[in-house]
């Protein structure tokens, strides 16, 4: 089975701009985690998309939102780039998103905001 | 809330000796623990779990980990260490319910440097 996937893996932008990254999970795979990674917070949980409702929410603002498609693919959305968002996006996905299910990781995309 | 501890920023063990990376954790409930490494420009990489049963838990490469419930503890461990293992490790803790979803807390991590 293919791992899962994220595009794309680096990105530039600039402060202010909006940008839009993309996570497909393993085959059969139904629930998306998004978390955040940076040299100085660590890994952060952003949210969890399950049969396309997200389900769980963390500590970020509105700025960052995130959908699921009826594929189970999912994007996340980040609007008003602040410097502080450059970091590595992780995307994992489980079965179901049960507390037994083990969460796989994708390669992650390294965003740079200048 | 959930919380995990990493208490070593950094492990440093010569090849072929054992390697102890520590992790403790906090969370109401019954814990589902998880170990990851993560090498350089790369995503996580799922090590093991432990959901319930035996406190040895064996998982990949060679690694396995000792679930201590009176030490809220999950230390990963491996008896020979490879130069190749030499990464960061991650521990975290599941928390889930059925309406709240899924999400992993991690610990900051424990870089593993392992010299010839």
């Amino acid at each position: 089975k293919a791992g899962v996937t994220q595009t794309p893996r680096y990105l530039i932008k600039t402060r202010g701009q909006q940008v839009t990254l993309s996570c497909s999970p393993i085959s059969g795979h139904r629930s998306v985690s998004w978390y955040q990674q940076t040299p100085g917070q660590g890994l952060q949980f952003l949210f969890e998309y399950f049969s396309e409702t997200q389900r769980n929410k963390g500590n970020f603002p509105g700025r960052f939102s995130g959908r699921q498609f009826s594929n189970s693919r999912s994007e996340m959305n980040v609007s008003t780039l602040e410097l502080g968002d450059s970091a590595l996006y992780l995307c994992a996905s489980s079965l179901e998103g049960r507390g037994t299910d083990t969460q796989y990781f994708g390669p992650g995309t390294r965003l740079t905001v200048l | 809330a959930q919380s995990v501890a990493q208490p070593e920023d950094q492990v440093n063990v010569a090849e072929g000796n054992p390697l102890t990376v520590k992790c403790t954790y906090s969370v109401s409930g019954n814990p589902y623990l998880f170990w990851y490494v993560q090498y350089p420009n790369r995503g996580l990489q799922f090590l093991l779990k432990y959901i319930t049963g035996d406190n040895l838990v064996k998982g990949s490469y060679g690694f396995e980990a000792e679930f201590n419930k009176s030490q809220t503890s999950f230390h990963l461990k491996k008896p020979s260490a490879l130069v190749s293992d030499s990464a960061l490790y991650f521990c975290a803790v599941r928390v889930w319910g059925k309406s709240s979803g899924d999400k992993l807390t991690f610990g900051t991590g424990t870089r593993l440097a392992v010299r010839p």
